[in-house]
Order: structure tokens, then C-alpha cells, then sequence
């Protein structure tokens, strides 16, 4: 089983549209979340924390569910720039610490 | 700018070669990482500091590649004799302390011929 894992879509939605992408983590001590987005040939960039409490930006709304080991990015009122591909992060405590990466989950918004 | 810069932008190179690249972080910030991202996978780790320590290495990266930051600030990675798989990009990074979000610089892109 891979360490932190996503859907890689392609999520093919209309522009207006709500979209949601989950993300599940293996280690039960990971401590920090995130949720980058990715343009083509470009670098990740971050979109947003994800808090215990949850966080919202926005159109965008990040949770994190311990118990479950996930966490989830919704995006509402879609829009033709949201087209990207977005990627979670969890830092796990392994002893020392490192940064995983999921595959990510491409989004295409259409007109 | 004041963001992660990494260069070169591109580099192409016959197999056999060493490679270096560098990575000048956001300069208050004493983490920096390495990541190396091939086509449709996300950004795999392959190391990080803090400050002038390299803290953690993935039992990924071969003995072929190595990574420094003398001084804590600027960091090198070196691949030598480098090999087909090498291609990709690798990604720098950095963040003010552990726990905070990391902030990617534009990546150098390895093509080995």
C-alpha cells in the first residue's frame, strides 16, 4: 500500500460545479497536511493547509479526518483556471521527518 | 523575487556524466529539501536540512547522489555517472521550520541522453 494516496482522475467537470478529491495517508503519526496544486511543467504551489479544525479559502475547503487517515479538498463554484493537477502532502514522523507526496488528482473544468 | 531559485533550468547531458544543481532558498528559511518528480507521480523526497545538517536521505537515492549545504544557506545536489533513470525533474524547496508549508522553486529538468 503506497503511503499517502489520490484518485488520479481525470475529474472532468462543468465551470459552477463542486468538486471534491480525498487523499488517505498510511502512517498514523503523520503531523502536518497540505494541499498543493500543480500547473503542467511548472512547480507544485501551495493552495492550502490543512488544520484538525478544518480550513476554508474561499471556493476551497480543506478537512482532515485522523481516524479515517484522510484528508479532503472541496472546491465549489468550479472555474476554468482551477484546471491543474492537485497533490496532498503529509509530513510523517518516521523517526526523522519526511514529506510524501500523493500521485495527485487532475482536474479538467470545462466551459 | 525572493522565492526558491534553482539552476540550472535545463540541463542535458550523455550518460556516464556528473550533474550538480543548485538551490537557493527563501533566505530566512532554514529547511531546504530535494525532491526528484517524473511524469505523472508527485514530487518523490529524496532529502532535506536543517540549516547545514542533512536530517533525513531516503533509502531511495543511491550512493550516486549526494546533496550538501555547507554554510546553511545555498545547497548542491550531485548525481554522478549518471544513468537513463536519472531523467526528471528535481525540485527544491523550503520552509521556515518543520511542519510549515514548503515553497517549491521552478525545478531543473535532467535529460540524460
Amino acid at each position: 500500500r503506497k503511503e499517502v494516496e489520490q484518485d488520479p482522475g481525470p475529474f472532468n467537470v462543468p465551470e459552477g460545479a463542486t468538486v471534491a478529491f480525498n487523499c488517505t495517508y498510511s502512517n498514523s503519526a503523520s503531523q502536518s497536511f497540505f494541499w498543493y496544486r500543480q500547473d503542467c511543467r511548472k512547480e507544485p504551489k501551495l493552495l492550502m493547509s490543512v488544520y484538525s479544525s478544518g480550513n476554508e479559502d474561499g471556493r476551497f475547503t480543506a478537512q482532515l479526518n485522523r481516524a479515517s487517515q484522510y484528508i479532503s479538498l472541496l472546491i465549489r463554484d468550479s472555474k476554468l483556471s482551477d484546471s491543474a493537477t492537485y497533490l496532498c502532502a503529509v509530513i510523517e514522523d518516521t523517526g526523522g521527518f519526511k514529506t510524501i507526496f500523493g500521485a495527485g488528482t487532475r482536474l479538467f473544468v470545462k466551459a | 523575487d525572493t522565492g526558491v531559485s534553482q539552476n540550472p533550468r535545463h540541463k542535458i547531458t550523455k550518460r556516464g556524466q556528473n550533474v550538480t544543481f543548485r538551490c537557493d532558498p527563501i533566505s530566512e528559511h532554514n529547511r531546504l529539501y530535494w525532491y526528484r518528480q517524473t511524469l505523472g507521480q508527485g514530487p518523490e523526497f529524496l532529502t532535506y536540512f536543517q540549516n547545514e545538517a542533512q536530517l533525513e536521505k531516503s533509502r531511495l537515492l543511491s550512493d550516486r547522489f549526494s546533496a550538501e549545504r555547507p554554510k546553511g544557506s545555498f545547497s548542491t545536489l550531485e548525481i554522478q555517472r549518471t544513468e537513463q533513470g536519472d531523467s526528471a525533474m528535481y525540485l527544491c524547496a523550503s520552509s521556515l521550520s518543520l511542519g510549515q508549508p514548503q515553497h517549491f522553486g521552478d525545478g531543473t529538468r535532467l535529460s540524460i541522453l
